[in-house]
C-alpha cells in the first residue's frame, strides 16, 4: 500500500474549469509538499505546508493541509493549458528522504 | 551551474550490461538524493548522501545497484547486469541543508531503457 494516496490519477478538463486534487494518508506528517513535473524535467516544488489547517495560495493554486496533518488538497481555479503536468505530493520520512504519491496527471485542453 | 545536471539524458542498453549515471548537484549543496520514476508514476527513493556521513542505501532495490559521491560533489549511480525492469527515469536531487527541511532541487533525469 502507498503511504500517500493521490486522487484522481488522471484528470482531463477544459480551460477555465476548476479542479481539486487530493493527497491522503493514514500517517501524520510534520509537513507535506506539492510538486509539478513537466515531461522531460524533474519535479519542481510548488509549496510546503507545515501547520494543520494551513492554507497557502500561489496565484490560482490553493493548497490546504488537513487539521490532523494526514491529508492535503490542491485546488486550481480557472485552469489554463500551462497548468498541464504531473502533480505530486510528497512527505519527508526518515533521514530527510521524500516519499511521493503516485501523482495526478492533469491535462487542460484549450 | 544554475541547477542540478544529469548525464546522459537518455541511455539505451542491452540486458546484462552495466550502466553508469552521473549527477552534478548544485554547488555547495551538502545533500544528494537519487530517485527512480517509472512511466507516469511517483518517485521511489533509492539512496541519500549527506556530507561525510555514511549514505542511506535503504532504498536500493537490489545489490546490482550502487552509488558513490566523490569529494562531496558529483555522484555516480551504477547498475550492474541491467534487467528490463530497471527501465525508468533516474532522478537526482540536491539540497543545501536537509536538517532545515531545505528544498530539494531536481535534475532533468536520465531515461534508461533496457532492451
Amino acid at each position: 500500500t502507498q503511504l500517500l494516496e493521490q486522487s484522481p490519477q488522471f484528470l482531463s478538463i477544459q480551460e477555465g474549469e476548476n479542479l481539486t486534487v487530493y493527497c491522503n494518508s493514514s500517517s501524520v506528517f510534520s509537513s507535506l509538499q506539492w510538486y509539478r513535473q513537466e515531461p522531460g524535467e524533474g519535479p519542481v516544488l510548488l509549496v510546503t505546508v507545515v501547520t494543520g489547517g494551513e492554507v497557502k495560495k500561489l496565484k490560482r493554486l490553493t493548497f490546504q493541509f488537513g487539521d490532523a496533518r494526514k491529508d492535503s488538497s490542491l485546488h486550481i481555479t480557472a485552469a489554463q493549458p500551462g497548468d498541464t503536468g504531473l502533480y505530486l505530493c510528497a512527505a519527508e520520512t526518515s533521514g530527510s528522504r521524500l516519499t511521493f504519491g503516485e501523482g495526478t496527471q492533469l491535462t487542460v485542453n484549450p | 551551474g544554475a541547477g542540478v545536471s544529469q548525464s546522459p539524458s537518455n541511455k539505451v542498453t542491452e540486458k546484462g550490461k552495466d550502466v553508469e549515471l552521473r549527477c552534478d548537484p548544485i554547488s555547495g549543496h551538502t545533500a544528494l538524493y537519487w530517485y527512480r520514476q517509472s512511466l507516469g508514476q511517483g518517485l521511489e527513493f533509492l539512496i541519500y548522501f549527506q556530507g561525510n556521513s555514511a549514505p542511506d542505501k535503504s532504498g536500493l532495490p537490489s545489490d546490482r545497484f550502487s552509488a558513490e559521491r566523490t569529494g562531496g560533489s558529483v555522484s555516480t549511480l551504477t547498475i550492474q547486469r541491467t534487467q528490463q525492469e530497471d527501465s525508468a527515469v533516474y532522478l537526482c536531487a540536491s539540497s543545501l541543508d536537509p536538517s532545515r527541511l531545505d528544498t530539494q532541487y531536481f535534475g532533468p533525469g536520465t531515461r534508461l531503457t533496457v532492451l
